[in-house]
């Protein structure tokens, strides 16, 4: 079964270090793979998306991804995290039929 | 501006009283989809539609009515709500009718039933 999964259910880091968030799936076919943001009250907003071609894909806010086919992973990294980065995290697989099945979530709190 | 709309933002209800939310969005999407967030389970897919008067089952459709009869609106239905329907539900739309691009999702609606 097509699944999602988020290891760590909260995060903590100091403004201005490094981030990455894991995610890994399982799913058959050529993968689709997204990365959403949910701040506080908001709805979910678009970091970045693999489809194909390079694996490494660069979205917005500063974010990028790195999808690893050998190890069904699909992580999210940022090089310095900005207090205003402190959110709801959520990696999604897009199926066939077009859904998309998240993970668990990953909250993210940002240390001044 | 691009946008999905939802209404209401929050309701409080009592179990067995009907109730609709709302849906709309006007990018003239194809595929549209209803999804609950619970704390800890992400967001799980209720129902999707992929065109005018085609909808079909998510993950979690049990107690839950969709319709689709025009391209914009796509309104979630509970016939007799339930305290485990307690939650938090998004609307989202996307162009694609099967694979695509981004999906974008209303604000949100929390829904409380006592």
């Amino acid at each position: 079964a097509q699944s999602v999964t988020q290891p760590d259910i909260h995060i903590t880091v100091s403004e201005g270090a490094s981030l990455e968030l894991r995610c890994n799936y399982s799913y058959g076919a050529t993968p689709y793979l997204f990365w959403y943001v949910q701040s506080p009250g908001q709805g979910l907003q678009l970091l970045l998306k693999y489809f194909s071609g390079d694996t490494l894909v660069q979205g917005i806010k500063g974010f990028e991804a790195e999808f690893k086919r050998s190890q069904s992973s699909f992580n999210l990294r940022k090089p310095s995290v900005h207090w205003s980065d402190a959110a709801e995290y959520f990696c999604a697989v897009e199926n066939q039929g077009g859904k998309l099945i998240f993970g668990q979530g990953t909250e993210l709190s940002v240390k001044p | 501006e691009a946008q999905v709309t939802q209404n209401p933002r929050y309701l409080i209800t009592v179990t067995g009283k009907k109730l609709t939310v709302t849906c709309s969005q006007n990018m003239n999407h194809e595929y549209m989809s209803w999804y609950r967030q619970d704390p800890g389970l992400g967001l799980r897919q209720i129902y999707y539609s992929m065109n005018v008067e085609v909808t079909d089952k998510g993950d979690v459709p049990e107690g839950y009515k969709v319709s689709r009869k025009e391209k914009r609106n796509f309104p979630l239905i509970l016939e007799s709500p339930s305290p485990n329907q307690t939650s938090l539900y998004f609307c989202a739309s996307t162009w694609g009718g099967a694979i695509s691009g981004e999906q974008f999702f209303g604000p949100g609606t929390r829904l409380t039933v006592l």
